[in-house]
């Protein structure tokens, strides 16, 4: 299994600026992915975070308004860049271990609200 | 990016019923999984079925696998209020880099 961290758990945010959101994991994982949940929604995935080069967007999403780093196995960041009030969501941290059991393991989430 | 439908959308039963929730997705996938998330908390992984099983189970969990109408059900036997929360299908489509596509969800309400 695996121990997720994220920080911060929740911020309030002016418009126009910009948060990064960490994530650490306890154990070596394989794959980490960035999801949003809007509120009283389901979870959207963001990108895939790989490590040493840059990530994988999913459809919708772009590196210039989300930029992640994945400096090493057990370590990401996700910047919400020049925020607006739509960008108030929970923004959750997951990650796959190496024994690859396929399920993911997620952090508690950062819950953002931009005025 | 959303591959899943569940419905219902919402459910409310009383503790000791069962609840059968429902999910279908669009393409070939992997495995399927679900997952139980209490309010304004993360994601807790209950239970994976891969795409050449039909049926799991796990505790009072049972969760079926239709590959043919591209359908799940997760039914929770004898609930509890504890059982309370949302439950979210989620696939692996198939040759996708195993990243994790969730449904709508359905969000389970049980009454002591």
């Amino acid at each position: 299994s695996a121990v997720i961290s994220q920080k911060p758990s929740r911020d309030i945010c002016q418009r126009g600026t910009s948060l990064t959101i960490q994530c650490q994991v306890d154990s070596q994982v394989t794959m980490m992915f960035w999801y949003r949940q809007q509120p009283g929604q389901s979870l959207t995935l963001i990108a895939t975070a790989n490590q040493g080069s840059e990530a994988t967007y999913e459809s919708g999403f772009v590196i210039d308004k989300f930029p992640i780093s994945r400096p090493n196995l057990t370590f990401s960041t996700l910047t919400v860049s020049n925020m607006s009030p739509e960008d108030s969501s929970i923004y959750l941290c997951s990650a796959t271990t190496v024994t690859n059991t396929g399920e993911l393991f997620f952090g508690e989430g950062s819950r953002l609200t931009v005025l | 990016s959303q591959q899943g439908e569940e419905d219902p959308q919402a459910l409310s039963i009383q503790e000791g019923e069962n609840a059968t929730m429902n999910c279908s997705y669009k393409t070939s996938i992997n495995n399927l999984q679900w997952y139980r998330q209490n309010s304004g908390r993360g994601l807790v992984h209950l239970i994976l079925i891969r795409s050449n099983e039909r049926e799991k189970h796990s505790g009072r969990l049972r969760v079926t696998l239709d590959t043919s109408k591209k359908s799940s059900s997760l039914l929770i036997t004898a609930s509890r209020a504890a059982d309370t929360a949302s439950y979210f299908c989620a696939t692996v489509p198939y040759n996708q880099g195993g990243k994790l596509i969730f449904g709508q969800g359905t969000e389970l309400s049980v009454k002591p």
